[in-house]
């Protein structure tokens, strides 16, 4: 069954660095999504992506954020200078179809802790 | 704006137990509902989904039942296995398909199912 892949699993990264968490989505979608979960709170939209474009982006996806699809495969979220609040699970999903008309599939997540 | 409330977990039940996990939620308009699981290792899955007022999702001998008067989508079964164990997230979408356009996600409450 296809699926949505994330690497890595988990991230430990210093304060300052730049992180790109990566995501393969299921081939024939055409819609992205990044979700993230701070450890006890709730998991909140921080984007979404079609067309090589951001359609949609929460006011949490500032000007440290940034996605990118730089190939036919490959979708990643980039943090430019990481903080310690941004420590937490981030999802990527992918559907065939935007407006929350088709199913969005979800990887498994990416841990990333800043230390 | 958009709110989703669960009940905080771990849920701690014995195998054939019955199962509640309570979900309110505010949202102006008519969103769509849905139950996402997350089972250990994987990402999230879309376990069932509800449109409109008084309809009821199912999958896996689950069930929850879209209640505007309540503004609630309580997830129940009627006897858990082990298997069941997993996080359970309560969402809503202004979006009928479960896609990851505009989510708005609960916490998530943690499963635990007891042989």
């Amino acid at each position: 069954e296809p699926e949505v892949t994330q690497t890595p699993s988990h991230q430990v990264t210093q304060m300052g660095q730049e992180v790109i968490l990566r995501c393969v989505p299921i081939s024939n979608h055409l819609y992205f999504y990044w979700y993230r979960q701070i450890l006890g709170q709730k998991v909140e939209f921080l984007v979404s992506f079609y067309n090589n474009e951001i359609s949609e982006k929460s006011e949490i996806f500032d000007d440290q954020f940034s996605v990118e699809r730089p190939d036919g495969s490959n979708f990643t979220l980039k943090i430019r200078s990481t903080k310690l609040e941004d420590s937490a699970m981030y999802f990527c999903a992918s559907s065939e179809n935007g407006g929350g008309v088709t199913e969005a599939f979800f990887g498994q997540g990416t841990r990333l802790t800043v230390v | 704006g958009d709110s989703v409330t669960q009940m905080e977990g771990p849920v701690t039940l014995s195998e054939e137990a019955f199962l509640t996990i309570n979900c309110t939620y505010t949202a102006t308009g008519y969103p769509s509902l849905f139950w996402y699981v997350q089972y250990p290792g994987e990402g999230l899955q879309l376990l069932l989904k509800a449109t409109k007022a008084d309809d009821k999702g199912s999958n896996k001998g689950f069930e929850a039942t879209y209640r505007k008067e309540t503004t609630s989508f309580h997830l129940e079964k009627g006897s858990v296995q082990v298997s069941d164990s997993a996080v359970y997230f309560c969402a809503l979408s202004r979006g009928s398909g479960g896609g990851a356009d505009g989510l708005t996600f609960g916490k998530g409450t943690h499963l635990i199912i007891q042989p």
